[in-house]
């Protein structure tokens, strides 16, 4: 069984357009990320969420709007869609550990990536 | 602001070979280091967490080293296979939620 999976696996659409990307996790983890990964393969947070509620909003346009139903869910809505957004986006999850060293044992699961061409 | 930078950006070695893959980072004070594989079109497979008390970490064929007051980590691959030949990042976290990548060195193993 797939741990983090993202639909669609590709997605390729004009600009101006409005898209979304679903990201589900069966792994019962309490936190999910949004990555973005540029035509450099560098890849950077946008959005954190734990147990529904937004905890990191990295420097991301406003037409980005993370939505998480529940906590196993963190759906990316992309609004009025640029060439600059032309990349691979990655969904997350991990347990947060609350308290002391346990922090260290944060591992993220990864999903195998969106990529998003827009034309 | 934590920046991770990884050398060399690509490397080929041929088959059996022992290689090392070098991240290296400017802010001390993280959590823990995590390795990550990435295979073409594909998502990332975490390898191998350090935590910041630790120094090495093993896995197979694989070691990894964490000195955190010089802010570097290094990936020994022992005796490569081309199964190996991948994208490899390094990236660490500084807090609950996040993760700072490197650029990847991206690993091709000659058979």
């Amino acid at each position: 069984d797939t741990a983090v999976s993202q639909t669609p696996k590709y997605l390729v659409t004009q600009m101006g357009n409005d898209k979304s990307i679903k990201c589900e996790q069966n792994l019962g983890h309490d936190t999910m990320y949004w990555y973005k990964q540029d035509s450099k393969k560098f890849l950077k947070i946008m959005f954190s969420y734990n147990n529904k509620e937004l905890i990191i909003n990295e420097t991301v346009p406003n037409r980005f709007s993370p939505k998480s139903p529940d906590k196993a869910h963190l759906n990316l809505h992309i609004n009025s869609l640029e060439l600059g957004d032309s990349a691979v986006y990655f969904c997350a999850s991990s347990q947060v550990y609350r308290g002391g060293s346990v922090f260290g044992k944060n591992i993220q699961y990864f999903g195998a990536g969106t990529r998003l061409s827009v034309l | 602001k934590q920046e991770v930078t990884q050398i060399p950006a690509a490397l080929s070695v041929p088959e059996g070979e022992n290689l090392v893959l070098n991240c290296s980072f400017t802010d001390s004070a993280i959590y823990n280091l995590q390795w990550f594989r990435q295979d073409p079109g594909k998502g990332l497979t975490s390898l191998l967490l350090i935590q910041s008390s630790q120094r090495e970490q093993t896995s197979g064929r694989l070691n990894a080293s964490l000195d955190k007051s010089s802010g570097r980590s290094t990936l020994y691959i022992a005796a490569s296979q081309p199964g190996d030949s991948a994208t490899y990042l390094c990236a660490v976290s500084t807090g609950a939620n996040n993760l700072f990548f490197g650029t990847g060195t991206r690993l091709t193993v000659i058979p």
